[in-house]
């Protein structure tokens, strides 16, 4: 069984630009949540996506956006990226097979914009 | 609004003392309390977990006490190690659908010899 994996690891961005952001979720998960977490912060809930559905979003701009294909796995993209959008962008897979709640996740994309 | 406040903010215990890090939560729907741990660039993994029908769960070194009453909760690890120095987070999230997970603001605990 393999665990969430991400990717990039690490990113540099200018302010302006468009960034996507990967996830492949736990085998066996059918939903994914992504996290924003800023340094010295516990993560914040993006939004989460069930069976290729949003299901639930947080407090974030439009330009936060999702997908989520067949297989599971999950892309985030974040248009005209601000200074504040540096972060470490956690992706989080459950589902029936994790048991009510319980989320797993990846290691994260560090992203800074400069 | 922070629905999830999270005590201390740093916390240093000498290696095989008790580590404490309380929680309190503000939202009666929440039915779901687990606990990360974080290492530096690191994702977080879960710990441990409790529903609130207990109050009290162990597993190994770790236990977590629940007070539904007072909408609080702990983690507390015994016979704290160095390998335990690590950022932790309580969090909490309730049953509405998307079990959307709300963090506290984590507890960076440091075990010194």
């Amino acid at each position: 069984e393999t665990g969430v994996t991400q990717s990039p690891t690490h990113l540099i961005k200018t302010r302006g630009q468009q960034v996507t952001l990967r996830c492949s979720s736990q085998s066996g998960h059918n939903t994914v949540s992504w996290y924003q977490q800023a340094l010295g912060q516990g993560p914040q809930f993006i939004f989460q996506y069930y069976r290729e559905e949003e299901n639930g979003r947080g407090n974030f701009p439009p330009r936060f956006s999702g997908l989520q294909f067949p297989n599971y796995s999950s892309e985030l993209n974040v248009n005209a990226l601000e200074l504040d959008d540096s972060a470490l962008y956690l992706c989080a897979s459950s589902g029936e097979l994790a048991g009510r709640g319980t989320q797993y996740f990846g290691p994260g994309t560090r992203l800074l914009v400069l | 609004q922070q629905q999830v406040k999270q005590s201390p903010q740093s916390l240093i215990v000498q290696k095989g003392g008790i580590s404490i890090i309380n929680c309190a939560y503000e939202n009666t729907a929440f039915d779901y309390f687990p606990w990360y741990q974080q290492f530096p660039g690191k994702g977080p993994a879960l710990l441990i977990a409790i529903r609130p029908d207990v109050s009290e769960k162990k597993e190994g070194r770790f236990t977590i006490s629940f007070n539904k009453s007072a909408k609080q909760f702990s983690l507390h690890i015994m016979d704290s190690q160095p390998g335990d120095s690590a950022t932790y987070f309580c969090a909490a999230s309730g049953s509405g659908g998307n079990e959307k997970l709300t963090f506290g603001t984590g507890t960076r605990l440091t075990i010194i010899p």
